[in-house]
């Protein structure tokens, strides 16, 4: 099935830094998700973004909503070793009765205390 | 606990037998959808409920699968004689419906499948 670019693929990187991990697709979306998986849970919502050129925070967590409408990105500051799991962005085309969602294949962050 | 909820959370079988998973979602939520996720890769969009009418159903999901929604609350996912390629992450999510949150599904904590 159809799936999102998303990276990078993996990220190695040490408490306190900031992280950055993009999203794009060649079909235009009108809302983004971000969801953090940890190893043998399902995905939770971490960010939600309806509106093109829209920036949202949720903690050390921001979002932006591409004003293409073909890609996004989430930035995480300060990170700390509970950060730690795989990140998915997904897209999601309103308009008749399904708002089913597209998922990247993850980006899976590491964090080094 | 008020979230999705799904069951058995692992399940092993061995090829050729049926398994039924459960899932019952967040209680005023009337859409409920399916999907696979296997390692490495992303969910993958299964089928989808709006209240008891199964409204969509992916080319993934074959012929030895069904899914039921028989009251518009909990859904039933069932895989006749199971293969190999099979095994998988089952993931159940559910939302509002209403037109501002229907992206927003919620997960549960997915029931893993594996067909030896």
């Amino acid at each position: 099935g159809q799936q999102l670019n998303q990276s990078p693929q993996s990220m190695f990187i040490q408490e306190g830094e900031d992280v950055s991990m993009n999203c794009t697709s060649s079909s235009i979306f009108n809302t983004w998700l971000w969801y953090k998986q940890d190893p043998g849970e399902g995905p939770v919502l971490l960010i939600a973004l309806y509106k093109a050129g829209e920036l949202t925070s949720n903690g050390r967590l921001t979002a932006q909503f591409g004003i293409t409408r073909k890609d996004s990105f989430l930035n995480i500051s300060a990170s700390i070793p509970s950060d730690v799991g795989i990140y998915f962005c997904a897209g999601q085309l309103r308009g008749g009765s399904n708002y089913k969602l597209t998922f990247g294949k993850g980006t899976l962050l590491t964090v080094n205390p | 606990d008020t979230g999705v909820s799904q069951n058995p959370r692992h399940k092993i079988t061995k090829r050729g037998q049926n398994v039924t998973f459960r899932c019952d979602p967040i209680s005023e939520h009337n859409r409920l959808y399916w999907y696979r996720q296997t390692l490495g890769q992303g969910p993958e969009f299964l089928t989808y409920f709006q209240n008891e009418a199964q409204l969509e159903k992916s080319r993934l999901l074959s012929d030895r699968f069904s899914a039921e929604r028989p009251k518009g609350s909990f859904s039933t996912l069932e895989i006749q004689r199971t293969e190999q390629g099979d095994s998988a992450m089952y993931l159940c999510a559910s939302s509002l419906g209403r037109e501002r949150n229907t992206g927003e599904l919620f997960f549960g904590e997915g029931s893993r499948l594996t067909v030896l």
